[in-house]
């Protein structure tokens, strides 16, 4: 059964200590997302790969988070220094690249700075 | 830029009860509408969409019919269950106005909690 793996399911870190989340999404799919949930904002869209180039990360703070695909199956969100305001679901999702709309979610990264 | 709005929640039913989630839409071009839904502790997954103007989109016992007069994709189901607890979202992409883009713009949620 196919499916998006991110890791880590949950992190507890301190104020300014980095933060590395990674996603492996579905084998054959060319389009990757990172998603952002908090109860205040709802779903963020923080960046999107189309075959492991980055097309929009137009709403990712750049002073302190980046995206990068190194290879096609593996997709990593860092923040480094990491603020509590930073506090969220972190989601990957991944799709065919066939403009459907449907994407698959991974299970995401709860991420809590404290 | 397009946005979703939908209804706040929580939402608290009976089983069996009658369910109906409104969605409206704001968008330039012609976008394809989605309901997505996300169970707890999981992703968010695919429940149904329509790609145009008075499609119905239907999944597991929900509906939902793309209405461009009213900019609406309200979700309905005649009769839930307590399985059916979970959090829906309203969502749009339309990549001929987002420069190609395949994003999905989510509205924030609707919590959908059915007691039996």
């Amino acid at each position: 059964d196919a499916r998006v793996t991110q890791t880590p399911r949950h992190k507890v870190t301190e104020m300014g200590q980095e933060v590395t989340m990674r996603c492996q999404p579905i084998l054959g799919h060319n389009t990757v997302f990172w998603y952002r949930q908090t109860m205040m904002q709802g779903l963020e869209l923080l960046a999107y790969f189309r075959n492991r180039a980055p097309l929009d990360d137009s709403g990712m703070p750049k002073d302190r988070f980046s995206a990068e695909m190194p290879d096609a199956t593996l997709a990593t969100l860092k923040i480094q220094p990491s603020e509590p305001r930073d506090s969220a679901v972190y989601f990957c999702a991944s799709g065919r690249g066939l403009f459907s709309g449907e994407l698959f979610f991974g299970e995401g990264s709860r991420l809590t700075v404290l | 830029g397009d946005s979703v709005t939908q209804m706040e929640g929580p939402v608290t039913l009976s089983e069996e009860a009658f369910l109906t989630i409104n969605c409206t839409y704001t968008a330039t071009g012609y976008p394809s509408l989605f309901w997505y839904v996300q169970y707890p502790g999981e992703g968010l997954q695919l429940l149904l969409k329509a790609t145009k103007a008075d499609d119905k989109g239907s999944n597991k016992g929900f509906e939902a019919t793309y209405r461009k007069e009213t900019t609406s994709f309200h979700l309905e189901k005649g009769s839930v269950q307590v399985s059916d607890s979970a959090v829906y979202f309203c969502a749009l992409t339309d990549p001929r106005t987002q420069g190609g883009s395949e994003k999905l713009v989510f509205g924030k949620g609707t919590k959908l909690t059915v007691n039996p």
